[in-house]
C-alpha cells in the first residue's frame, strides 16, 4: 500500500517567517495530493491541493509544489500569523481511491 | 458550499453500551463517506469505506462487527460502536466525497469524540 513519511513532526517559527513542510510517498500512481489544517479538537480542514499535472500551486499565502519524479510534494507558507498555528497533514490519492494521511506537523508561530 | 456535519460532537457512555454516531453532508450528495479514528497526536486512520446503498468496506483490522456503518442515504452516514469499551475512546471523524463529476475531493466533518468509561 501506499507510504506517505511527512518532516518535520514540529515546527516552530517566528511570526511573519516562511513555514515548509515536506512530504514523500511511495506509489507513483498517485495524483491527488492534498493538504490539510487540522486545529485542536476539530476535523481537518482542507487548504490546498494538487494534481499530478501540475507542478505548484499558489492560493494567496500558501503553496503547493509537487515533484512527481522524486515522489516529493511540499507545503509552504509565507508571512505567517498566530493562526496559522494548528497540524498539518499532507495526504496522497489516486483519485477516487482512499486517501493515505502523513504523520503530520505541530507548527507553532511564535508572536 | 460542501459542509459536513457530524452528531454528536462529544459524547460519553459506558462500557458495554453502544454508540451511534451520524455523519451529514449538508449541502450536497455523497455516494462516497468515510469513517476514520485518530488518537491523540496521531494520524488519520481509515476505518471504513461507506458506500450509499451496499455494505461499507473495512479496513484490515477493523472489526466490522464492532464498528457497524449505515450509508442509507446520499447525505447520511451512520457508525455505530458497539459493545464500546475504554480502548474505544478515540476521535472518530467522517469525510465525504461529492457525488458525481470529477471530483475527488474530501471535506471533513467536526468529529466526535467518544469516551467510553
Amino acid at each position: 500500500g501506499e507510504n506517505v513519511e511527512q518532516h518535520p513532526s514540529t515546527l516552530s517559527v517566528q511570526e511573519g517567517d516562511s513555514a515548509v513542510i515536506k512530504c514523500t510517498y511511495s506509489d507513483s500512481a498517485s495524483n491527488y495530493f492534498p493538504w490539510y489544517k487540522q486545529e485542536l479538537g476539530k476535523g481537518p480542514q482542507l487548504i490546498i491541493d494538487i494534481r499530478s499535472n501540475v507542478g505548484e500551486k499558489k492560493d494567496q499565502r500558501i503553496a503547493v509544489t509537487l515533484n512527481k519524479t522524486a515522489k516529493h510534494f511540499s507545503l509552504h507558507i509565507t508571512e505567517t500569523q498566530p493562526e496559522d498555528s494548528a497540524v498539518y497533514f499532507c495526504a496522497v490519492s489516486g483519485g477516487y481511491q482512499k486517501v493515505t494521511f502523513g504523520t503530520g506537523t505541530k507548527l507553532q508561530v511564535i508572536p | 458550499g460542501a459542509v459536513v456535519s457530524q452528531h454528536p460532537s462529544r459524547v460519553i457512555c459506558k462500557s458495554g453500551t453502544s454508540v451511534k454516531i451520524e455523519c451529514r453532508s449538508l449541502d450536497f450528495q455523497a455516494t462516497t463517506m468515510f469513517w476514520y479514528r485518530q488518537f491523540p497526536k496521531q494520524s488519520l486512520m481509515l476505518m471504513a469505506t461507506s458506500n450509499e446503498g451496499s455494505k461499507a468496506t473495512y479496513e484490515q483490522g477493523v472489526e466490522k462487527d464492532k464498528f457497524l456503518i449505515n450509508h442509507a442515504s446520499l447525505t447520511l452516514s451512520t457508525l455505530t460502536v458497539t459493545s464500546a469499551h475504554p480502548e474505544d475512546s478515540s476521535f472518530y471523524i467522517c469525510s465525504a466525497r461529492i457525488a458525481g463529476g470529477a471530483a475527488v475531493e474530501q471535506f471533513f466533518g467536526p468529529g466526535t469524540r467518544l469516551t467510553v468509561l
